[in-house]
C-alpha cells in the first residue's frame, strides 16, 4: 500500500522570503501523479500544483515549484517570495495511475506553514 | 460556475443522534467521492460514488456509515447513532468523468461535524 509522509508538522518563515516543505511516499508503482494541496482556514482544499511521475521536469506554478526526486521517492514544494496568504495547511497526496483504485488520493497528514510578518 | 457545494457547513449532533451530509457536486460531474479529516490528520477516503452506484465502499466503517447518490439530487453520507469518534471534517470530491490520467477531482469546503 502507498504512503505518504510529511516529516515538519510545523514551519515557519518570514514575509517575502523563501519555504520548503518536504514529502516522501511509498509505492511500488512507477506511474502516479503527486499533488501539493493548501487548506486556509477556512478549511478549503485548493490545488496548489501537480506532478506527473513519468514527466522529469518538476511543475512550476507562479511562486511554486517542486522538486520531484523519483529515484529518492521525495516530492517537495518551494514557495518563493512568501506571502501573509500562504499560511496555511500544506498536504502532500499521492494518486495511482494504474485502473482500479486510481480515483483514491493518499494523504499526509500536512505540515502547518506560519508567515511572520 | 458553481463549485462543489456541501451543507450544511457545521453540524452539532449529541450521541445517539443521526447525521446527514449533503453534496452537491459540479455541474456535469457525475462521480462524487467523500473523504474524511479527523483531527491532526490527512484525508483518508471513504467512499466512491456514480449515479445510483457504489463503486468503492472500501474506506467507510462497516456499521453506522451509508451513503448514496441518487438519480436527482446531492450525494449524501449518513451517519447513524454518532458517536465521539466521528467528530471530524467530511469532503466531498466530484469529477466529471472517472479519475484517469491527470484529471482532477474538485473540492467541496466540507462539513464539520461535532459530535457533543
Amino acid at each position: 500500500a502507498q504512503t505518504v509522509t510529511q516529516s515538519q508538522p510545523e514551519m515557519s518563515v518570514q514575509e517575502a522570503e523563501t519555504v520548503t516543505l518536504s514529502c516522501t511516499y511509498d509505492t511500488s508503482e512507477s506511474d502516479y501523479y503527486l499533488f501539493w494541496y493548501k487548506q486556509p482556514p477556512s478549511r478549503q482544499m485548493i490545488l496548489v500544483i501537480r506532478q506527473e511521475a513519468y514527466k522529469q521536469q518538476n511543475a512550476t506554478e507562479n511562486r511554486f515549484s517542486v522538486n520531484f526526486q523519483k529515484a529518492a521517492k521525495s516530492f517537495s514544494l518551494k514557495i518563493s517570495d512568501s506571502q501573509l496568504g500562504d499560511a496555511a495547511m500544506y498536504f502532500c497526496a499521492y494518486r495511482s495511475a494504474k485502473g482500479g483504485s486510481n480515483y483514491q488520493l493518499i494523504w499526509g497528514a500536512g505540515t502547518k506553514l506560519i508567515i511572520k510578518p | 460556475n458553481a463549485g462543489v457545494m456541501q451543507n450544511p457547513r457545521h453540524l452539532v449532533r449529541r450521541r445517539g443522534q443521526e447525521a446527514r451530509l449533503r453534496c452537491s457536486p459540479m455541474k456535469g460531474h457525475s462521480h462524487v467521492y467523500w473523504y474524511r479529516q479527523l483531527p491532526e490528520e490527512g484525508l483518508k477516503f471513504m467512499v466512491y460514488l456514480q449515479k445510483e452506484n457504489i463503486i468503492d465502499e472500501s474506506g467507510m466503517p462497516k456499521e453506522r456509515f451509508s451513503a448514496e447518490f441518487p438519480k436527482e439530487g446531492p450525494s449524501i453520507l449518513r451517519i447513524q447513532q454518532v458517536v465521539r469518534g466521528d467528530s471530524a471534517a467530511y469532503f466531498c470530491a466530484s469529477s466529471q468523468r472517472p479519475l484517469a490520467g491527470n484529471n482532477l477531482q474538485f473540492f467541496g469546503p466540507g462539513t464539520r461535524l461535532t459530535v457533543l
